[in-house]
């Protein structure tokens, strides 16, 4: 078993659709971070997460420690959000990221 | 601020040559990590150097090693290349001594192996 699972894999919305992507991890953590990866490889850091919340414009990210689970949110999606979205755990005690399979977001105008 | 750039941005090696990559992180960040990413296993962590010294590591064998210099530049090096070494290497550079600090990652090396 993964140590950090994403769900769903793949989702397909319309344009202006609230997407809730999903991340589970199953070690301590120190830090957990969102990534953004557009078609041609680039990345893009969205959060770094150790409690709480954080909003940046359309996006939202919570994480509850004790269940072990983030959520990244998109509001009012736009078809330029569409990218393959990463969740990393940064393991406690350890200096390295570990990361999810990733999860391909498409919105259809 | 320039951005992370990494060098080649494309790659052709074959089987059994070694290979050698470049990351130049931002400007005042002391630390770089390196990332190998295949459709198959996702984003995995090879390693990070911070200040000239590798202070964690992946589980990746001993034909990928790394070093980096006193300007912060980083060089990832890969020997008797092997086909499954084919992916898109990425290096990130950030400010602070540990992973709690933003990441910015460079646009990555494709590397093919034939």
């Amino acid at each position: 078993k993964n140590e950090v699972e994403q769900s769903p894999q793949n989702l397909t919305a319309q344009e202006g659709e609230f997407i809730t992507i999903n991340c589970s991890y199953s070690v301590g953590i120190s830090a957990l971070h969102w990534l953004q990866q557009h078609p041609g490889g680039g990345i893009v850091s969205l959060f770094m997460l150790s409690s709480g919340k954080k909003k940046h414009g359309r996006l939202i990210a919570t994480i509850n420690i004790q269940e072990k689970h983030s959520s990244l949110h998109i509001t009012a999606s736009h078809p330029r959000d569409s990218a393959v979205y990463i969740c990393a755990v940064l393991i406690q005690g350890a200096q390295k990221l570990v990361f999810g399979q990733g999860t391909r977001l498409t919105i259809n105008p | 601020k320039a951005g992370v750039t990494q060098t080649p941005r494309y790659l052709i090696k074959t089987r059994g040559q070694q290979v050698t990559l470049s990351c130049s992180p931002i400007s005042g960040h002391r630390s770089v990590s390196w990332y190998q990413q295949t459709p198959g296993q996702g984003l995995q962590f090879l390693f990070e150097y911070f200040s000239e010294t590798q202070r964690n590591k992946g589980n990746f064998p001993g034909r990928f090693s790394g070093r980096q210099f006193s300007n912060s530049r980083s060089e990832m090096n890969v020997s008797t290349l092997e086909l499954g070494d084919s992916a898109l290497y990425l290096c990130a550079s950030s400010s602070l001594a540990v992973y709690t600090d933003t990441q910015y990652f460079g646009p990555g090396t494709r590397l093919t192996v034939l």
